[in-house]
């Protein structure tokens, strides 16, 4: 089974709003990272948050991460057309230096 | 800066044929190297991964196999393709570290078979 599970599957918003993505895993963590896949291309890296961080920012990407809840939520603010794409979270289990990734979460911002 | 790079970009093969998949990266030494498979709709399931030359792991039970013949070069093979081959394969490099860093991902090679 997937370590890390999106939620919502598909999200749909108006260009300007800003998008909430979650993420739950079910065993305990180095790091947690998420990425941005546009249609049929390779996936880029966005942001990594560490086990004993709480929250990063990256420009307009805010990450948070409670490992008492096994979640994470990833927020575009302020989402522009561009940021259409799936995006992925994926754990770090310290497991022999691999990454878990979950299905991902499709992302349509209407302009 | 590091680059990798991967080919075919696209590949139409009928069932029972070979398979390879080459995969390069450049300006970095003694990286990990992974091979992920992503089904339509699906996540990326990881199917190889190498911490060195000669040194492979294989997380699926299955008719693929890779090689690592140099430092920076990874190969997916398969001596007969299954229609369930079928997918977009992503090669994907990370630095040699204790924790896993973030992976840096290629184009991926959209593999259809007949």
């Amino acid at each position: 089974s997937q370590q890390g599970e999106e939620d919502p599957q598909a999200l749909s918003i108006q260009e300007g709003e800003n998008a909430t993505m979650n993420c739950s895993y079910k065993t305990s963590i180095n790091n947690l990272q998420w990425y941005r896949q546009n249609s049929g291309r390779g996936l880029v890296h966005l942001i990594l948050i560490r086990s004993n961080e709480r929250e990063k920012h990256s420009g307009r990407l805010r990450v948070t991460l409670d490992t008492s809840k096994k979640s994470s939520s990833l927020l575009i603010t302020a989402s522009r057309a561009a940021d259409t794409a799936s995006y992925f979270c994926a754990t770090d289990t310290g497991a022999n230096s691999k990454l878990t990734f979950g299905k991902g979460i499709t992302l349509s911002v209407r302009p | 800066s590091q680059t990798i790079h991967q080919w075919p970009a696209t590949l139409v093969q009928p069932v029972g044929s070979p398979l390879s998949l080459e995969c390069t990266v450049e300006g970095t030494s003694n990286p990990n190297l992974y091979w992920y498979r992503q089904a339509a709709g699906r996540g990326l399931q990881l199917l190889f991964y190498s911490v060195g030359i000669g040194q492979i792991s294989s997380e699926v039970p299955q008719n693929l196999s890779a090689s690592r013949p140099q430092d920076r070069q990874f190969i997916l093979s398969s001596k007969k393709l299954l229609l369930s081959d079928s997918g977009f394969y992503l090669c994907a490099w990370s630095r040699l570290a204790g924790a896993t860093g973030e992976l840096f991902f290629g184009e991926g090679s959209r593999l259809t078979v007949l």
